[in-house]
């Protein structure tokens, strides 16, 4: 089982929807969560981070943990173009020595207009 | 200017040659990371530094060398290219290692022919 898991996609979506990306962790001790885009050709940006339990949200993006069921999520209201990308889950797991994120694989993201 | 920066951008090799990627951050921070990306593997941790003169091992260090004599600096070094190491390196620093995150440089695109 891999430490971070996401659907691959492509997950497509039209413009003005909402898009709803999910990643599952196995660390159960996991303390930080992170969202990167990552444009084709281009170097992951972080877009959001969280915490605790809960939604956290930045514009049109909203970020949910829940680590109970080990799984965090992040949706993108009014999807544009712009928007296509794809998007990379990071967990820094308690037992990570020498303190590393580790990622998933990335859900690629295809806003239509 | 202020940031990470990579260089080069761009770099073709041969089999065999000794190749080095540069690395370098503005910020001070403690805590700098090689990661490869290759499709359908997504982000790999190469190597690790907490600081200077610390550096770890991560996910796939074979066939690569690292130092870090000063904080802002952390050369990734393929003693002997292979094909196999024809990838996107990407390095990335953070202050406070995993638990806030990482920002990336914009990556080098190395082929081994």
């Amino acid at each position: 089982q891999k430490e971070v898991e996401q659907n691959s996609g492509p997950l497509s979506v039209p413009e003005g929807a909402i898009a709803s990306l999910n990643c599952t962790y196995s660390d159960r001790g996991s303390q930080s969560f992170f969202w990167y885009r990552q444009y084709s050709g281009k170097s992951p940006e972080l877009i959001m981070s969280i915490y605790s339990n809960g939604d956290k949200e930045d514009g049109r993006f909203t970020a949910q943990l829940n680590k109970a069921s080990q799984y965090v999520s992040l949706l993108i209201r009014d999807s544009q173009p712009s928007d296509s990308a794809t998007y990379l889950c990071a967990v820094n797991p308690l037992v990570a020595a020498g303190n590393k994120l580790t990622f998933g694989g990335g859900t690629r993201v295809l806003v239509k207009p | 200017d202020a940031g990470i920066t990579q260089s080069p951008r761009y770099k073709i090799t041969e089999t065999g040659r000794q190749v080095t990627l540069m690395c370098h951050q503005t910020w001070s921070h403690s805590y700098m990371f090689w990661y490869r990306q290759d499709l359908g593997h997504g982000l790999r941790l190469i190597y690790y530094s907490a600081a200077a003169d610390i550096t770890d091992k991560g996910e796939v260090p074979d066939g690569y060398v690292v130092s870090r004599s000063k904080t802002e600096n952390f050369p990734l070094t393929l003693e002997s290219a292979t094909r196999s190491q024809t990838s996107v390196y990407f390095c990335a620093s953070s202050a406070r290692g995993g638990r806030n995150g990482y920002t990336f440089g914009s990556g080098t695109r190395l082929t081994v022919v």
